[in-house]
């Protein structure tokens, strides 16, 4: 089977940058996605990761280690908008997402 | 361009009682997915159908759990009967060709209480 790991909670400041980590298990896996979800609404796609190294969408940039299993999230500019839960969620060939349980962002003025 | 559309958005029942959730993918996806994601937690698989076909239903609980697709549309999710368990958020998403750049498209989820 496979299995993420996430921090059940991250708080950071208006303006900063904030990075959320993603350790996983799998016997293989094509890419890594990340998604973020408001309290009571959808999971909204973020980004994804196929190969190693990082991948750039405005403020958020997400990294893929495959040698480490270790992958993160990164936030720039932070808003009081982007106060979610952030998932990473592993493409492991069946068609399918598994997901982590999630990373509260908390972000204070 | 509508996105994912479920209904009900709330559904409060007591345990035992049936209960059916709806999906409309968003037009010309031909992949479906039911996941249920509980308090807290991140969203896990139930089903997966391409087109009308059943692919993945490893995670489906079938002593009380059904799903259909008809005509590789709509489909509808149906528990019965109803666990204290069963509380969750129910969420349905798709996607177009099956998965290739780790997109799901998500629709806002059915919330369920069971009493």
């Amino acid at each position: 089977g496979q299995s993420l790991e996430q921090p059940s909670e991250v708080t950071a400041v208006e303006g900063a940058i904030v990075q959320i980590n993603c350790t996983y298990q799998t016997s293989g896996f094509y890419g890594l996605s990340w998604y973020q979800q408001h309290d009571g609404g959808a999971p909204t796609f973020l980004s994804y990761n196929a190969l190693d190294g990082l991948e750039e969408t405005g403020r958020f940039s997400s990294f893929l280690s495959r040698s480490d299993s270790y992958g993160y999230l990164l936030l720039q500019e932070l808003q009081m908008k982007d106060s979610a839960s952030y998932f990473c969620a592993l493409d492991t060939g069946r068609r399918a997402l598994t997901f982590g349980s999630g990373t509260r962002l908390q972000v204070q003025p | 361009e509508a996105g994912v559309v479920q209904s009900p958005r709330y559904k409060i029942i007591e345990k035992k009682q049936p209960v059916a959730f709806w999906c409309n993918p968003i037009s010309g996806h031909n992949t479906l997915y039911w996941y249920r994601q509980n308090l807290g937690q991140g969203p896990e698989l139930l089903i997966r159908y391409e087109n009308e076909e059943a692919v993945d239903d490893s995670q489906l609980p079938k002593d009380r759990f059904s799903a259909e697709r008809l005509k590789g549309v709509d489909s509808t999710l149906k528990i019965q009967p109803a666990e204290l368990g069963d509380s969750a958020v129910y969420l349905c998403a798709s996607s177009l060709e099956g998965l290739n750049t780790g997109e799901l498209f998500f629709g806002e989820g059915s919330r369920l209480t069971v009493l």
